[in-house]
């Protein structure tokens, strides 16, 4: 079984839709990590939480929210999806060496 | 705040050739660095990380790369190329401090494999 799993893995919505994205891993680490994906922007961090009580801000948060709900699980939202939020999502996460281990993405298009 | 820049967008070897991505960053200190490779629908995959020590590293699936801390850079490198081989691949960098354990990510460079 992966170590880190998303649901849905594919998902189109329609603007102003609330959409979550849920993320489980089963690598026992604290650290959990929200990524998109845009062509030609590489990976830009929209959330981090470094333990259940812990969540930041990364460098594009504006329209997401997220829950960490248990250690194991983290889930992104959209509270009012508009198109520009289509991309690919990533969560990841991490141990104490700092490499992070990435799930498989959920592909979000929103109309 | 920690940058990390590859400049080469899109790059095309012929299978059997030797290849090399580069890779250059932006950081005061030290920093972490590492390769990722992403298949076509898939996650990212760890190739290979730096932390200190030796500073050429190897990974997996014939791939090194080498820390120049004069040049800023961390290129990967593989002598022969297999179809297998392409795919998109991100240099990323972990600074220390207050950021521990957040990735900056390159934009990416597409590896296109001719037979």
């Amino acid at each position: 079984d992966a170590d880190v799993t998303q649901t849905p893995r594919n998902r189109i919505t329609k603007t102003g839709k609330r959409i979550m994205l849920e993320c489980s891993q089963t690598k026992g680490h604290d650290r959990m990590y929200w990524y998109r994906q845009d062509p030609g922007l590489g990976l830009r961090l929209i959330y981090y939480s470094f333990d259940v009580k812990d969540i930041n801000k990364g460098e594009i948060s504006d329209g997401y929210s997220v829950s960490r709900q248990a250690q194991a699980k983290f889930s992104l939202s959209l509270e009012s999806a508009i198109p520009n939020q289509t991309a690919l999502y990533f969560c990841a996460t991490s141990g104490p060496g700092g490499e992070q281990y990435f799930g498989p993405g959920t592909r979000l298009t929103v109309t | 705040a920690q940058s990390v820049t590859q400049p080469d967008i899109h790059i095309t070897v012929s299978e059997g050739a030797s290849l090399e991505l580069r890779c250059n960053y932006s950081y005061g200190a030290t920093p972490y660095l590492f390769w990722y490779v992403q298949s076509p629908g898939q996650g990212l995959q760890l190739l290979l990380k730096y932390f200190s020590g030796d500073t050429l590293v190897q990974g997996i699936k014939g791939f090194e790369a080498e820390f120049k801390r004069s040049q800023s850079s961390f290129n990967l490198r593989k002598p022969s190329v297999h179809w297998s081989d392409a795919a998109e691949y991100f240099c990323a960098v972990i600074a220390g401090g207050t950021s521990y354990g957040k990735l900056t990510f390159g934009q990416g460079t597409i590896l296109t494999v001719h037979p």
